[in-house]
């Protein structure tokens, strides 16, 4: 089945906890993003990759972090530096090579800090 | 100023009205422009492509304006199923992408 994972899809955290979100794709896309998303709001950039072991800062990079050392995977890591964390967090693919355009996204991970 | 924006609505319409949102960008140099729609607590979805000749899906249309900068949709023949957010993106020439924070939809029975 193709697509994009992302796991859990419910997330709860202590206050000062790090936390590491998933995301899976067998798309084959290179290029992958992370959103953030609250209430009322657009998404907004976190980070992204257009290759492997190469990612770039978003507009909120700020209390958060990433890695990509396989193309399928972007994981996130939710960092105590994060000072509102609590968001419906979406992982998006590209494919660079296809000609198109459009981003394709992930069932998302709603994150909530006690 | 923000990269993209919408008018928040909500638009509350009846079954079968036609509905128009619309939509400004502040980068001239954007390059791609979207519609996604988004259901309550989901993911977005790839409603449509803008292309600058303008396009039609069926019951939806897309319109750019370059000079402007404003992109358009519009829904004929609103269906109750239609009823969600619809999310306005546009891309930089870059590979970032802008989102504007969602126009509501609600289409009455």
């Amino acid at each position: 089945d193709g697509g994009i994972t992302q796991s859990p899809k419910y997330l709860f955290r202590k206050e000062g906890q790090n936390v590491t979100l998933s995301c899976e794709q067998n798309l084959n896309h290179d290029a992958m993003y992370w959103y953030r998303q609250d209430p009322g709001q657009g998404l907004r950039l976190i980070y992204y990759s257009q290759i492997v072991n190469d990612f770039q800062k978003g507009d909120i990079a700020e209390g958060y972090s990433v890695s990509r050392e396989k193309k399928e995977s972007f994981p996130l890591t939710v960092t105590s530096a994060q000072k509102n964390p609590t968001a419906f967090y979406l992982c998006a693919t590209r494919d660079l090579a296809g000609g198109r355009y459009e981003q394709f996204f992930g069932p998302g991970t709603r994150l909530t800090v006690l | 100023r923000k990269e993209v924006e919408q008018d928040p609505g909500p638009f509350n319409v009846p079954e079968g009205a036609t509905v128009a949102f619309n939509c400004t960008y502040s980068n001239s140099a954007s390059q791609s422009f979207f519609w996604y729609r988004q259901d309550c607590r989901k993911e977005p979805k790839l409603l449509m492509s803008v292309y600058s000749s303008g396009n039609e899906d069926g019951r939806f249309t897309a319109q750019l304006n370059r000079a402007s900068q404003y992109i358009s949709l519009l829904i004929r023949d609103s269906k109750l199923s239609d009823s969600a957010t619809y999310l306005c993106v546009v891309k930089d020439n870059f590979n970032k992408f802008y989102f504007g924070s969602g126009t509501k939809l609600n289409v009455k029975p």
